[in-house]
């Protein structure tokens, strides 16, 4: 079955210090990965996707298979970053996305 | 672009009612999804539309129906309402020949009551 975790309800980093959002999913074939963030009163967004390998606003996350993992780093957070961040995985026919819980990530001043 | 839009906002019903929830895809997408999130939760895949036919569902009982017109908008029915099915509602667009190009709206509140 396709189900993704993140371990994490909240984190709470300083401003400048670095951030790893971690998630982890189970899928039975080669998934689609990506992370969707919701920043305060505004809809559900694209952060990045594994598939092209990106950089968005200095998150990066790297896909590991034999951990089945897909965690988003940051190595410097920003005030701004604080939002609800959720890792979603997309099955080989690009349909329907299986979302995880979501993280809040709070940066402090 | 006004992206993807959905009406209502917010909605109150009563327990037993049957509610329809409506969704305007982003100009030039021509699949819709709909998404349960409850409170506190990641949003759960419910059903998507294309070509004005169900073409995937998830693990939702059959209270919950759907439609797509031949403009792409589409609607989404739930008969017999629970308190359970008090969340936010999201309708995502895309576009069926490009496979990972999803526009989310900003959701319909429902609340049971």
């Amino acid at each position: 079955a396709q189900r993704v975790t993140q371990p994490e309800k909240l984190l709470s980093v300083f401003k400048g210090a670095p951030v790893e959002l971690k998630c982890n999913y189970s899928y039975s074939g080669s998934p689609e990965l990506f992370w969707y963030v919701q920043y305060s009163r505004q809809r559900l967004q694209l952060l990045l996707r594994h598939i092209s390998r990106e950089s968005i606003k200095g998150f990066t996350a790297d896909l590991n298979k034999g951990e089945t993992s897909f965690h988003l780093k940051k190595p410097f957070a920003q005030e701004e970053d604080s939002a609800m961040y959720y890792c979603a995985l997309q099955d080989n026919y690009g349909q329907n996305f299986v979302f995880g819980p979501g993280t809040r990530l709070s940066v402090l001043p | 672009d006004a992206g993807v839009t959905q009406s209502p906002t917010h909605l109150i019903k009563t327990r037993g009612q049957q509610v329809t929830l409506r969704c305007s895809p982003k100009s030039g997408h021509d699949t819709v999804s709909w998404y349960q999130q409850a409170l506190g939760q990641g949003p759960q895949f419910i059903f998507q539309y294309y070509e004005e036919e169900e073409r995937q569902r998830g693990n939702f009982p059959d209270r919950f129906s759907g439609h797509q017109f031949p403009n792409y908008s589409s609607e989404l029915n739930v008969n017999a309402l629970l308190l359970g099915d008090s969340a936010l509602y999201l309708c995502a667009s895309s576009l069926a020949k490009e496979l990972y190009g999803y526009t989310f709206g900003s959701g319909t509140r429902l609340t049971v009551v």
